[in-house]
């Protein structure tokens, strides 16, 4: 266990279906982070919050909404996803400074049907 | 900004064997930090070893060690006495003094009994 707990572990949404993904340290860290993984890109970074202002959107669609009320919590609101967006979402959290890794979650397998 | 290229998509190894991974980078800072991961088959990614850029002295974990070139901006992972357990997938990835991650697109080691 690295400390980033995420829920739920497996989902599965119709494309009309609004869900949200939750994220969860208690590393006392400030930063974290929503990871998408799949086959095509195997790790591909999506949003950043340091102390729970949002410090980096790579071009995410809408359709991804995430919200961090407090430098413990993070969650990723889905909604009319597209069977694309199938993949491993992984979150991390870290101290937010060059020297120190990323500890991650074991992530939420999210299948768009 | 920064790049992390891991060339080698898929390797294997005998167990007990030596295996070497990978890694270079582009970046125009000078401080900077450098980091394995490892995601094991359905398990959380973790920390395997880091290198600060400004340290000569190549890093080394037990059976993990890390090749540091700086000046050709080679950062390869060398695993020594392979175990069944090293199988995963192996990400390299880079950290700016600011915390800023760039991660490569990861090489799945298979060690083979």
């Amino acid at each position: 266990e690295t400390g980033v707990t995420q829920t739920p572990r497996h989902l599965v949404m119709g494309m009309t279906n609004k869900k949200s993904l939750k994220c969860e340290q208690h590393l006392g860290h400030n930063a974290m982070y929503w990871y998408k993984q799949s086959a095509k890109k195997p790790l591909e970074l999506m949003f950043v919050y340091n102390f729970k202002e949002q410090t980096e959107n790579n071009s995410v669609p809408s359709r991804f909404s995430p919200e961090c009320p407090n430098s413990s919590h993070l969650f990723l609101h889905l909604h009319t996803l597209q069977p694309e967006d199938s993949a491993l979402y992984l979150c991390a959290s870290s101290q937010g400074r060059g020297n120190t890794e990323a500890f991650f979650g074991q992530g939420t397998r999210l299948t768009v049907v | 900004a920064q790049t992390v290229t891991q060339s080698q998509p898929e390797m294997s190894v005998q167990e007990a064997e030596t295996v070497t991974l990978s890694c270079t980078y582009d970046t125009s800072e000078n401080n900077y930090y450098l980091f394995w991961y490892k995601q094991p088959p359905s398990r959380q990614m973790i920390l395997v070893i880091r290198q600060e850029a400004y340290k000569q002295q190549n890093a080394t974990e037990n059976r993990f060690s890390v090749n540091f070139q700086k000046a050709a901006k080679s950062f390869s992972l060398k695993i020594s006495d392979s175990q069944l357990g090293d199988t995963a997938m192996y990400f390299c990835a880079f950290s700016t003094n600011a915390g800023k991650s760039t991660f490569g697109d990861g090489t799945t080691l298979t060690v083979k009994p």
